[in-house]
């Protein structure tokens, strides 16, 4: 299964909001709503911040929101914040069978 | 507490074996499919495998087909990976990490042990 596409870096001013995009296709993004994306801060395990698309984990900032159209998903994160500062990675599932997206790396100026 | 913990890493030579454990505890394994993911500067999170609540579905990444044997054995609430023929590549940190939703299909993964390093060299 390959990879989903994602921009290698967004950056984004604190106070600002910000979408990363996934792109996959109708085997994976587009057939599935088990899509998730998880936060990677150096040091940290990954944490999950958005499940089936659009659900919060308890405990995640109302600033992270999730959406699907099509083959594509979007996190979106609103009132930047320094501690957002991160690596970002979707994920999907094609024939029973996980993947990840390229990830991207969030920077707050 | 929900809590995993892996466990088996090391530094072995190309080739050869080597088993991972992940110790759940705080919920109710046996009612979670569980995962393995790995990690690498390079490629970042790379899905390894998933077994299901029961042990009876499993899938593996495309890359380590026939390679990696995911088990879980749930009177003792551990999940195993098996990895044969290592290679260079096979080098990161393995997490091990449980489904969101019981009884359920593939889903997000909520929570992740700490990971174990493997060294192929």
């Amino acid at each position: 299964q390959s990879a989903l596409a994602q921009p290698a870096s967004v950056s984004g001013s604190r106070g600002q909001s910000i979408t990363i995009s996934c792109t996959g296709t109708s085997s994976d993004v587009g057939d599935y709503n088990s899509v998730s994306w998880y936060q990677l801060r150096p040091g940290t395990v990954p944490k999950l911040i958005i499940y089936d698309v659009t659900q919060r984990p308890s405990g995640v900032s109302d600033r992270f929101s999730g959406s699907k159209s099509g083959n594509m998903a979007s996190l979106t994160i609103s009132g930047l914040q320094a501690e957002d500062e991160a690596d970002y990675y979707c994920s999907s599932y094609t024939a029973n069978r996980g993947v990840f997206g390229t990830g991207t790396r969030l920077t707050v100026l | 507490q929900v809590k995993l913990v892996e466990s088996g890493g090391g530094v072995v030579q190309p080739g050869r074996s080597l088993r991972l454990s992940c110790a759940a505890s705080g919920f109710s394994f046996s009612s979670f499919g569980m995962h393995w993911v790995r990690q690498t500067p390079d490629k970042g999170l790379e899905w390894v495998a998933i077994i299901s609540y029961d042990g009876r579905n499993i899938y593996y990444g495309n890359s380590m087909k026939g390679r990696f044997t995911i088990s879980r054995d749930n009177s003792k609430n551990t999940l195993f990976l098996q990895m044969h023929g290592l290679r260079a590549e096979d080098r990161a940190v393995y997490y091990c990490a449980k489904s969101i939703h019981p009884f359920s299909g593939p889903s997000g993964m909520d929570v992740w042990g700490q990971g174990t390093t493997v060294t192929v060299s």
